[in-house]
């Protein structure tokens, strides 16, 4: 089946630094990748929605400054925590589409756990 | 905005069914899902149901949906220590944008 990987799993940071998070499809393309924020016990919150060579599409209330998308390749968007502060740890995870799949089904990555101190 | 509802906890003997419900507001879902999570990880696609299917099943997994009331269940029979985890409902017009329910914590005692 589709596979998505994420790195890194898991990154821990000072305030005020900024964290890249790197969503990956390994065995097929995607012109559309997505970006979800989970904190803990809670479900699944859409950030944004990255497109492969264009501007992202964010969620209302999410700050595009705050968080950077960039989808330079097929395979690849990545995630630009900037000026990460507390409030900003969670559990962000990206899924795609493969083209063709069933029911149109996102495969989501492992997820990558923020901690920021 | 689209809501989709679920019971925080459910815990059950191994061994017994699990039922796990789910209630959505979106009359125009074209399909319903049914996502694992265990700890710490990403989430696993287990099943998914097309909005004109009343039923469906997948060896232990059984979907049910009853578009009338918008309420979508996923039963796991011979429950199982390993099926511990999250279970998200999730619904989607299309793939460009899924809600996700509030997850149900499925707890299996040995």
């Amino acid at each position: 089946g589709a596979v998505v990987s994420q790195h890194p799993s898991w990154v821990i940071c000072k305030s005020g630094t900024s964290v890249k998070i790197e969503c990956r499809s390994l065995d097929f393309q995607a012109t559309t990748m997505f970006w979800y924020r989970q904190f803990p016990k809670q479900s699944l919150m859409l950030m944004a929605t990255s497109n492969e060579g264009s501007k992202a599409t964010y969620e209302q209330g999410v700050e595009k400054d705050k968080f950077l998308i960039n989808h330079a390749s097929l395979t690849l968007s990545t995630l630009t925590v900037t000026s990460a502060h507390p409030e900003d740890s969670s559990f962000y995870i990206c899924s795609a589409h493969p083209p063709g799949a069933e029911a149109e089904t996102q495969y989501f990555g492992p997820g990558t756990r923020l901690l920021v101190l | 905005g689209e809501d989709v509802e679920q019971s925080l906890f459910l815990s059950v003997r191994e061994g017994d069914s699990s039922v796990i419900n789910c209630t959505y507001t979106d009359s125009s879902s074209t399909y319903l899902y049914w996502y694992k999570q265990e700890p710490g990880a990403g989430l696993q696609l287990l099943t998914y149901i097309f909005s004109n299917m009343d039923m469906k099943q997948d060896q232990r997994l059984t979907v049910l949906l009853n578009k009338k009331d918008k309420h979508l269940s996923l039963r796991i029979a011979d429950t199982q220590t390993g099926d511990s985890a999250i279970y998200f409902c999730a619904e989607a017009g299309g793939y460009q944008k899924v809600t996700f329910g509030t997850g149900t914590k499925l707890q299996v005692i040995p």
